[in-house]
């Protein structure tokens, strides 16, 4: 089955500055990728997805980029806030059908010093 | 946007108490929807995909008959936690999608915590 390394696991930076979480998945038949943010006690939301179809998408701060080719695609958070801090989750599907069972990373905790 | 209703957001019951987790999909249909569990800073773990009408398909190494899951609409699902023992104290979550490769929309979860 498919198998989603992530990392950092922690990652501690600067108000203003980048941050950048990795994401390697096994499975050249994954086609959907969605990033999740969770602040503690709460529920993981979608902030950014990507599809095979396209190699980079960008939300205002936040962007991710994918290399089919190496099998790995990134979160990129510019000009980080403190209300970035939270645990971000990668993912990886695909499929046809209804049979699109995503796969989670570990996690990367992402702390933002103010 | 999509939501995602989850009750009861907290439980505490005593041990071999079933406790009846609901998840409701409020302005889309839901074809699918998952049940996960999360430990303490931990990702994800998830138990079992339920597709409307058909029984779910569970992961490995979850036991069936201990969590039940019915999905009879396409906006309801529900797992039970049949005779829940401290164990199976945890964080378990639900998410729906509406449909093929689309994103998941998750629920605010449910603390569970059997005494």
């Amino acid at each position: 089955g498919e198998n989603v390394e992530q990392h950092p696991s922690t990652l501690s930076v600067q108000e203003g500055d980048s941050a950048v979480i990795k994401c390697t998945y096994s499975d050249s038949a994954s086609n959907y990728f969605p990033w999740y943010k969770q602040e503690l006690g709460k529920r993981p939301q979608l902030i950014i997805d990507i599809r095979s179809n396209v190699g980079e998408k960008k939300d205002q701060r936040i962007a991710v980029t994918l290399n089919k080719t190496a099998k790995h695609f990134s979160l990129h958070i510019t000009e980080t806030q403190p209300e970035d801090s939270a645990v971000y989750f990668c993912a990886a599907s695909k499929g046809t059908g209804g049979s699109y069972i995503p796969t989670f990373g570990r996690g990367t905790s992402l702390i933002v010093h103010p | 946007g999509a939501v995602v209703s989850q009750h009861p957001s907290r439980v505490i019951c005593k041990s071999g108490t079933s406790v009846k987790i609901e998840c409701r999909s409020l302005d889309f249909q839901a074809t699918t929807m998952f049940w996960y569990r999360q430990f303490p800073k931990k990702s994800l773990m998830l138990m079992a995909t339920s597709n409307e009408g058909s029984k779910a398909t569970y992961e490995q190494g979850v036991e069936k008959d201990k969590f039940l899951i019915n999905h009879a609409s396409l906006t309801l699902s529900t797992l039970t936690v049949t005779s829940a023992h401290p164990e199976d104290s945890s964080f378990y979550i639900c998410s729906a999608r509406g449909g093929g490769n689309q994103p998941q929309h998750f629920g605010d979860g449910t603390r569970l915590s059997i005494l």
